[in-house]
């Protein structure tokens, strides 16, 4: 039973041009929620989806960040125009629907960019 | 709004001796808490929780936490440290309330690096 794959592992990109993180959850879960750890500090929440529905975006940078989890294929975190800012870890995580949901997130291994 | 707070950046141990991590949260209602642990480069792992029952909740690689509502605290415990659990140590919240999209989100503390001596 695979866990949360995330790819790539890690991301070299130059100011300007744009990431693109993917993320599959764990067979069985349906929830996707994006987390960012900047050096030195802990996880902040970016977003939360569910197939097709941004449940809660109220972590994501107003600007050049958005997210999608489409029907098929994986969630996947698009950040354009990248700044220096923007180098960090990003670490998706899933869980089970409805009252399977006891609050505990699986985490992927988390994909690394840096901005050169 | 929920928040975790983790008073150390940092907790030295030496080997064999028993460790604490500490972890005080802020909920509007009952709480969900949390324990992950993160070696260096890899993801998160989850530890242990709290839901509902015992206030002593054991979990794995012979952690424990205690659970204290009137002191708001979950704190991170093990009797007999090792060099391995060397890592970062995080304490997350979630409140148990579904009032809204937001109820699902853990929010995390900033983390505290355990660092075991040999």
């Amino acid at each position: 039973n695979a866990g949360v794959m995330q790819n790539p592992r890690h991301l070299v990109r130059r100011r300007g041009q744009e990431a693109r993180l993917r993320c599959s959850p764990m067979k069985g879960h349906s929830h996707v929620y994006w987390y960012r750890q900047l050096p030195e500090e802990g996880l902040k929440f970016m977003v939360y989806l569910q197939k097709e529905n941004i449940i809660d975006e109220s972590g994501m940078p107003k600007e050049r960040f958005s997210a999608e989890f489409p029907k098929e294929g994986p969630s996947i975190l698009r950040i354009q125009q990248v700044v220096r800012g923007d180098s960090a870890a990003y670490f998706c995580a899933s869980s089970p629907p409805g009252l399977a949901f006891t609050g505990e997130l699986f985490f992927g291994e988390g994909s690394r960019l840096t901005v050169l | 709004a929920q928040s975790v707070a983790q008073p150390e950046d940092q907790v030295n141990v030496a080997e064999g001796n028993p460790l604490t991590v500490k972890c005080t949260y802020s909920v509007s209602g009952n709480p969900y808490l949390f324990w992950y642990v993160q070696y260096p480069n890899r993801g998160l792992q989850f530890l242990l929780k709290y839901i509902t029952g015992d206030n002593l909740v054991k979990g794995s690689y012979g952690f424990e936490a205690e659970f204290n509502k009137s002191q708001t605290s979950f704190h991170l415990k093990k009797p007999s440290a090792l060099v391995s659990d060397s890592a970062l140590y995080f304490c997350a919240v979630r409140d148990k309330r579904r009032s809204g999209a937001g109820s699902y989100q853990l929010t995390f503390g900033k983390g505290t690096k355990l660092s075991v001596i040999p």
